[in-house]
């Protein structure tokens, strides 16, 4: 099955400073990821549509300039939290769009296993 | 406002019966839909998905969609304690975007 990976799987950072998380799929390429966020017990808010070689879509609400995402590669997609807040701790999830699963033409998501990150 | 509605449960089985999971959608235009698992602290895991009316299955689990009633469901049989978690529904929205429901927590009594 398709492979979806993130780095690092946890951090903790002190308010104010940036962090990186990076989004791969191992086994496929991924002209789309997706970013979501996930509080306790809730469920997943889509943040922003990452497109390969193009500027990423934000959903309503979503700070661009605070979550900056880059696409560089077909298999690489990066969320940078700048100036991070302790309301910005949270579980952020990555997936991958596999619009070829399992040779069928149905877009399926594959997602990673996710960041926790914790602001100090 | 696109939507898909689970309930948030938990719904509660005891181990060995069948778990039967609900998942309505008010989209019309939805062509696919998902099954996600998710684990407590851990990010979603895809059961399987469904395009076409009727049943799909897939070992323990069967996905059923009747788009007339735009309705979708996951059945497991042989509840396992290790099914319980929180059981998402996602459907397409036209674009290749998921709208996904809230889940439903499903806890297998052993």
């Amino acid at each position: 099955g398709a492979v979806v990976s993130q780095h690092p799987s946890w951090v903790i950072c002190k308010s104010g400073t940036s962090v990186k998380i990076e989004c791969r799929s191992l086994d496929f390429q991924a002209t789309t990821m997706f970013w979501y966020r996930q509080f306790p017990k809730k469920s997943l808010m889509l943040m922003a549509t990452s497109n390969e070689g193009s500027k990423a879509t934000y959903e309503q609400g979503v700070e661009k300039d605070k979550f900056l995402i880059n696409h560089a590669s077909l298999t690489l997609s990066t969320l940078t939290v700048t100036s991070a807040h302790p309301e910005d701790s949270s579980f952020y999830i990555c997936s991958a769009r596999d619009w070829l699963a399992g040779g069928l033409r149905t877009d399926t998501q594959y997602f990673g296993p996710g960041t926790r990150l914790t602001v100090l | 406002q696109k939507e898909v509605e689970q309930n948030s449960g938990p719904l509660s089985v005891p181990e060995g019966a069948i778990a039967s999971l609900n998942c309505t959608y008010s989209d019309r235009g939805s062509q696919s839909f998902f099954w996600y698992r998710q684990y407590s602290g851990k990010s979603p895991e895809l059961i399987m998905f469904i395009y076409s009316n009727g049943d799909k299955e897939d070992g323990r689990f069967t996905a059923q969609l009747n788009k007339a009633s735009q309705y979708v469901s996951l059945l497991i049989r042989d509840s396992q304690p290790s099914d319980s978690a929180t059981y998402l529904c996602a459907g397409t929205s036209g674009t290749y975007k998921y709208i996904f429901g809230t889940g439903t927590r499903l806890k297998v009594l052993a």
